[in-house]
């Protein structure tokens, strides 16, 4: 079945360790995402990645890092830097056609706890 | 300055009546596209519809249908005969031409169908 993975569904975290976020997708998307949920709130755009090996800071970028160096992977780490880290996580894919004129289709998600 | 405004927080319906989920929208973009997405008890966001902004035609899909009306910069969505089942969470989505594919959300709706 095509679509998009997200592991682990739960991951708790001490202050000051980072942890790593995995993302899969198998519908040949080249266009990935991540986004940030806090409760009674919409998504919040982290990073997206248009092609392998390129990415680029979306709205709230400060804290986190990721990788492209495959079209079906975008990991997501969550260093010690974020302040704030606690939150669900959604990480989404797209065909990659011209600004705008896209669908965008999201994982399961990921909750981060911090402890 | 681009904005999603979902006014309603949270809407209790009893099961087979009808309701409107609004959205209104802002953006200096003539293009651009908008986006319904349903957020179940689950987590992951189901894509519903996407409208460009050339398409100002009311679409209808099962119990569920679209107003997208420029003059007001709305996008309303109803459903019909509501149920059980469309208990969840209901996001609106921006995406403008000169943005790079980058959603812009609305705070979400969250709807709650009772027996």
């Amino acid at each position: 079945d095509g679509g998009i993975t997200q592991s682990p569904k739960y991951l708790f975290r001490k202050e000051g360790q980072n942890v790593t976020l995995s993302c899969e997708q198998n519908l040949n998307h080249d266009a990935m995402y991540w986004y940030r949920q806090d409760p009674g709130q919409g998504l919040r755009l982290i990073y997206y990645s248009q092609i392998v090996n390129d990415f680029q800071k979306g709205d709230i970028a400060e804290g986190y890092s990721v990788s492209r160096e495959k079209k079906e992977s975008f990991p997501l780490t969550v260093t010690s830097a974020q302040k704030n880290p606690t939150a669900f996580y959604l990480c989404a894919s797209s065909m990659g056609r011209p600004p705008a004129a896209d669908t965008q289709y999201f994982g399961p998600g990921t909750r981060l706890t911090v402890l | 300055a681009q904005k999603v405004t979902q006014a309603q927080t949270e809407i209790s319906v009893v099961e087979k009546e009808d309701v409107t989920l609004d959205c209104v929208y802002e953006t200096r973009d003539t293009t651009y596209y908008l986006f319904w997405y349903k957020q179940p008890p689950s987590g992951e966001l189901v894509f519903l519809i996407r409208r460009n902004s050339f398409d100002e035609q009311n679409e209808i899909s099962g119990r569920y249908s679209w107003n997208f009306q420029k003059s007001t910069s709305s996008f309303n969505f109803t459903i019909t005969a509501s149920q059980v089942v469309d208990s969840a969470v209901y996001f609106c989505a921006l995406s403008e031409a000169s943005g790079y594919n980058k959603l812009i959300f609305g705070a979400g709706t969250r709807l709650a169908v009772h027996p």
